[in-house]
């Protein structure tokens, strides 16, 4: 079973749309999360925390539960510029601060 | 914000050539250093961690003497692939971060080997 995992996609939606994307990890020692947006052939930029309370950022919302070891991505009102694709991220921590990569899911917003 | 520049950005090679890729940070003291790759399609994978001063610690699978990890100064990490065959051929990508801080990525570099 793979540490974290993803759907990968793709997602092709509308401009305006409402998009969600979920995540899974396996090692229930894990002690943060993230998303991070990967456009094509660049590197993984930071988008967004994530928290057990939740995390909102304009039209980003980020939610993890812990108990099912599950992470969400929210978007609303997608955009153009939206279309990349999401990699959930976790960190084992302990001081290490090893980062964990899914696969990613990838988003295509069309007008 | 913290920068992190990677050279070169993109390398095409012969097969059995040895190939060097630096990662600066630019405006923040890289206590650590990590070096991932990146298959089409598939996640970033961690290949080693490198602190300042010392040896790096590789990841499962991953050939220690075949990538090189130098990590001499606060600032500058370098992964070497030495004798590059085309499965190789990759995207790597390094990332940086102070004591306390997140990982900063740099921009990667596209590795082809013919």
């Amino acid at each position: 079973r793979k540490e974290v995992e993803q759907d990968p996609g793709p997602f092709n939606v509308p401009e305006g749309a409402t998009v969600a994307f979920n995540c899974t990890y396996s090692n229930s020692a894990s002690q943060s999360f993230f998303w991070y947006r990967q456009d094509c052939r660049k590197e993984p930029k930071l988008l967004m925390s994530v928290y057990s309370s939740g995390n909102e950022d304009g039209r980003f919302t980020a939610q993890l539960n812990r108990a099912s070891q599950y992470i969400s991505l929210l978007i609303r009102d997608s955009k153009l510029s939206d279309s990349a694709t999401y990699l959930c991220v976790v960190n084992l921590g302990g001081g290490y601060n090893k980062l964990i990569f899914g696969a990613g899911t990838r988003l295509a917003v069309h007008p | 914000g913290a920068v992190v520049s990677q050279h070169p950005s993109r390398v095409i090679c012969k097969s059995g050539t040895s190939v060097k890729i630096e990662c600066r940070s630019l405006d923040f003291q890289a206590t650590t250093m990590f070096w991932y790759r990146q298959f089409p399609k598939q996640s970033l994978m961690l290949m080693a961690t490198s602190n300042e001063g010392s040896k790096a610690t590789y990841e499962q699978g991953v050939e220690k003497d075949k990538f090189l990890i130098n990590h001499a100064s606060l600032t500058l990490s370098t992964l070497t692939v030495t004798s590059a065959h085309p499965e190789d051929s990759s995207f790597y990508i390094c990332s940086a971060r102070d004591l306390r801080g997140p990982q900063h990525f740099g921009d990667g570099t596209r590795l082809s080997i013919l």
